[in-house]
């Protein structure tokens, strides 16, 4: 089963500043099937990136994924209001299909 | 638009049951793989159960296994999970989401509900 940890576990940043949140799987995922999520309180999770790198329809490109193997990066280049959120990444090789513990991005 | 909307959430004692639904609209349902993905009080996602657009295959965490039933009517675009022996832990809001592309065994989930709470205690 793989597990996947996420680091920092809180980043704090400025309006305007550059984010950078880890992934870490504990084994090779296959075919980079790893995605990343935005989720805000009282909404649903956003899907913003899949297959690693992959931006979903209507994400900014501001959004970026990288990686492979076991480690995995979300950059959000210049962070704008709306983004102050916790995000998760995903694995979903094969069952089961967990999430990382989260990153929460609040404003310093 | 494709959308998906869960209902059935409540409050329960250890022990019992419940029963949620997520119906499914603007998409061709049967086509596409659906989850289950919870958020306990306080904590992250956690993914709970799989099936795929026919029904055939399912697939569970295994803090829920031989406890949830995942289940669906394409006839209903409807998605089902029926939870008994509910524990505490359980308490969580309950998110349906699909997959992204058709008849794919594994992928992201491009489309979540928002979410229905089910809350176990005495």
């Amino acid at each position: 089963e793989i597990v996947l940890t996420q680091s920092p576990g809180t980043l704090s940043l400025s309006p305007g500043e550059r984010a950078t949140l880890s992934c870490r799987a504990s084994q090779s995922i296959s075919s980079n099937f790893l995605a990343w999520y935005q989720h805000k309180p009282g909404q649903a999770p956003r899907l913003l990136i899949y297959g690693a790198s992959s931006r979903a329809t209507g994400i900014p490109d501001r959004f970026s994924g990288s990686g492979s193997g076991t480690d995995f990066t979300l950059t959000i280049s210049r962070l704008e209001p709306e983004d102050f959120a916790v995000y998760y990444c995903h694995q979903y090789s094969g069952s089961p299909l967990p999430f990382g513990q989260g990153t929460k991005v609040e404003v310093k | 638009e494709a959308q998906l909307l869960e209902s059935g959430g409540g409050l329960v004692r250890p022990g019992g049951s419940l029963r949620l639904s997520c119906v499914a609209s603007g998409f061709a349902f049967d086509k596409y793989g659906m989850n289950w993905v919870r958020q306990s009080p306080g904590k992250g996602l956690e993914w709970v159960s799989a099936l795929s657009g026919s029904g055939g295959t399912t697939y569970y965490s295994d803090s829920v296994k031989g406890r949830f039933t995942i289940s669906r009517d394409n006839s209903k675009n409807t998605l089902y999970l029926q939870m008994n022996s509910l524990r505490a832990e359980d308490t969580a809001i309950y998110y349906c989401a699909k997959r992204k592309r058709q008849y794919l065994s594994y992928d992201a989930f491009d489309i979540w509900g928002q979410g229905t709470s089910v809350t176990v205690s005495s």
